[in-house]
């Protein structure tokens, strides 16, 4: 069964900072995709960035960009300039290719120091 | 309105009581989903119905009982809960494509006592 790890319960950043969230999977398929999401306080869920496996290139959302390591399996979240709004739990998901089911990390709570 | 939009917000119910939660979407699409979000706990998905067809039952004890009349509308019946039932339930729509971006609800976070 695939399966996606947070390690870090709860990070961090000074306010214009970068930060990197960590997400590691585990997976035997060739197609799938990743995904971090944010949720705020407020509870309501967003997509922040995804990543086609197949794709080389990493992607690419203004502040935000991941470091996709195939071989590795790592899937991190670079949050460049950090903003208060930025605080948030974020979660990294796995879907499989041609599946309607994503898997979720546990979320990790980041913290945005002014 | 648009997006995901969920009610109530918040429900307190006892063990024998019957509710049902609310899920409407207004972005046209096509499937539609049910989450149970628990402190400390990975998001586990409980229901997916596409095209008003359930495509997915992770193994949801049924006490818990979807519905999906439309592809605009998704259910869930509540009934006989137990207090570790208490959690956010989350709603999510999503048009079914290659890689599926799912738009969430803003949760009705549950209390059974």
């Amino acid at each position: 069964a695939q399966t996606v790890t947070q390690s870090q319960p709860e990070m961090s950043v000074q306010e214009a900072e970068t930060v990197t969230l960590s997400c590691t999977y585990d997976t035997s398929e060739s197609d799938y995709y990743l995904f971090w999401y944010k949720q705020p306080p407020s509870r309501q869920m967003i997509l922040v960035i995804r990543q086609e496996a197949y794709k080389q290139q990493n992607a690419t959302e203004n502040r935000f960009s991941v470091n996709f390591q195939k071989a590795a399996k790592s899937f991190s979240l670079k949050i460049s300039d950090s903003q208060l709004g930025d605080a948030a739990m974020y979660f990294c998901a796995y879907k499989r290719g041609g599946s309607e089911k994503l898997v979720f990390g546990k979320g990790t709570k980041l913290t945005v120091n002014p | 309105e648009t997006g995901v939009t969920q009610t109530p917000r918040h429900l307190v119910m006892g063990m024998t009581n019957k509710k049902s939660l609310k899920c409407e979407q207004h972005l046209g699409h096509n499937a539609m989903y049910w989450y149970k979000q628990s402190a400390k706990k990975p998001l586990e998905l409980m229901f997916v119905y596409n095209f008003k067809e359930q495509t997915e039952n992770n193994s949801v004890p049924s006490r818990f009982s979807p519905e999906c009349p439309n592809s605009s509308h998704l259910f869930l019946h509540l009934h006989t809960l137990q207090p570790e039932d208490s959690a956010l339930y989350l709603c999510a729509s999503s048009i079914p494509t290659s890689y599926n971006e799912q738009f969430f609800g803003p949760g009705t976070r549950l209390t059974v006592l």
